[in-house]
């Protein structure tokens, strides 16, 4: 079972920032949190990952709070192209562990 | 570069019927996993594949095999299908093993089940 918790759906008007919410209360301290997205009949894609600190990269920032137990992904300007499923994943660093177990993750809709 | 390509892009088998499903890692990846993902779900793990080995399986029947060739492309067969098994199947590549390297994912087979 995924170890995660989001909302099923979110709105967000186009331009503004979407924050999408993730709790992973029983996160162990050598789990890394990982965002995909997956847009309608596509593959997952890859946005952004971090163990404690705050990361950010050209598609978005990751927000993970001290004690590690949520995080909040952040599309600084939302578009409609990331209309999405966003996925939020623990998982183990190194290894043959680190397969992704997915959830239903969260459906962004960014509307006009 | 070419990203992870998967082939066939969809088909359509009955019952019964055997299928085997290809993928090709993006170039110099030497890791591919297979997910598969039923209509309303997030993709379910089935197997990686690290050097031609099994390194990692999900709890799946034995219907479902798969293997790694030198090239590190992959297949995955399913035999004796099920209605069930109708979903989308996708391959990730990887530069090492799952848990160190990020997974890209190609855009997958759409089996059909009739």
């Amino acid at each position: 079972d995924a170890k995660t918790t989001q909302p099923p759906s979110m709105d967000c008007a186009e331009g503004r920032a979407a924050n999408l919410p993730c709790n992973h209360s029983t996160i162990s301290g050598n789990e890394y949190v990982y965002w995909y997205r997956q847009i309608h009949s596509q593959g997952p894609q890859y946005i952004i990952h971090g163990l404690k600190n705050n990361e950010t990269n050209e598609m978005a920032s990751l927000i993970i709070t001290e004690d590690r137990k949520s995080s909040t992904l952040i599309l600084p300007h939302a578009t409609l192209r990331d209309t999405a499923v966003y996925y939020c994943i623990v998982r183990v660093a190194g290894g043959s562990q680190g397969n992704l177990i997915f959830g239903k993750g969260t459906k962004l809709s960014v509307k006009p | 570069d070419a990203g992870v390509t998967q082939s066939p892009t969809h088909l359509i088998k009955t019952r019964g019927q055997q299928v085997t499903l290809r993928c090709s890692p993006i170039s110099g990846h030497k890791s591919v996993s297979w997910y598969q993902q039923v209509l309303g779900q997030g993709p379910q793990f089935i197997f990686q594949y690290y050097e031609k080995e099994e390194r990692g399986r999900g709890n799946f029947p034995d219907r479902f095999s798969a293997r790694q060739f030198p090239n590190y492309s992959s297949e995955l067969n399913v035999n004796a299908l099920l209605l069930g098994d109708s979903a989308l199947y996708l391959c990730a590549s990887s530069l090492g093993l799952a848990g160190t390297y990020e997974q890209y994912f190609g855009p997958g087979t759409r089996l059909t089940v009739t």
